[in-house]
């Protein structure tokens, strides 16, 4: 079946250190992969997205890149701020029947940032 | 733009009780999805509708959980009977349209739930 595995969590860095957080998948054919983050009190917001093989989604400094061969999407960031401080949930996008689409998500890493 | 917008933000209740949740999606979108998300865990998709119609509902407990959108805008989710394992937030979603892997979905700041 379709699925997402992500680094377990919590992840705990200083302010200004290179961020990874590693995503893989399981899917068959060729999903649309996201990345979603969720601040304290906050709804889950869209990070950034790809949708097909070496397509590199970025934004706010983030990005992650859609390798097919090894079937990650990890999350990269060179300078982490405190306001990064969340939790972030990578997900795929499989089509469950014509005109319809299902977000599968990973369990979700939560990031802390220390000042 | 205004966002989705779901009530009430909390919800206390014993088990055995019921309870509902309501969901306002984007002005405009015509799908809207309805997640369950336990703690330490990421949301898991109970529903899907589009416009008024149900496109998913594979993952929903039907002998507790009911959900509707009559109008094709705003959708109310209930349990009844609660059990003491539907602690959870609960987040309603809304997209433009799902024909497309790259449709985005905005979500709201979800109901949480806690069931005693």
């Amino acid at each position: 079946g379709n699925s997402v595995t992500q680094m377990e969590g919590p992840v705990t860095l200083s302010e200004e250190a290179f961020l990874t957080i590693n995503c893989t998948y399981t899917a068959t054919g060729y999903p649309s992969l996201f990345w979603y983050v969720q601040y304290p009190g906050e709804g889950l917001q869209l990070l950034l997205k790809a949708t097909k093989a070496d397509d590199k989604g970025s934004n706010k400094g983030f990005e992650a890149t859609y390798r097919k061969e090894t079937t990650s999407f990890h999350l990269e960031k060179g300078s982490v701020q405190v306001s990064d401080s969340a939790v972030y949930f990578c997900a795929l996008i499989r089509p469950i029947i014509q005109g319809a689409q299902k977000l599968v998500f990973g369990q979700g890493t939560r990031l802390t940032i220390n000042p | 733009e205004a966002g989705v917008a779901q009530s009430p933000r909390y919800k206390i209740i014993e088990k055995r009780q019921s309870v509902a949740f309501w969901c306002n999606p984007i002005s405009g979108h015509a799908t809207l999805y309805w997640y369950q998300q336990i703690l330490g865990q990421g949301p898991k998709l109970l529903i899907q509708f589009q416009n008024n119609g149900v496109v998913d509902d594979s993952q929903l407990p039907k002998d507790r959980f009911s959900a509707e959108r009559l109008k094709g805008v705003d959708s109310t989710l209930k349990i009844q009977p609660a059990k003491l394992e539907d602690s959870a937030v609960y987040l309603c979603a809304s997209s433009l349209e799902a024909g497309h892997s790259t449709d985005t979905q905005y979500f709201g700041p979800g109901t949480r739930l806690t069931v005693l």
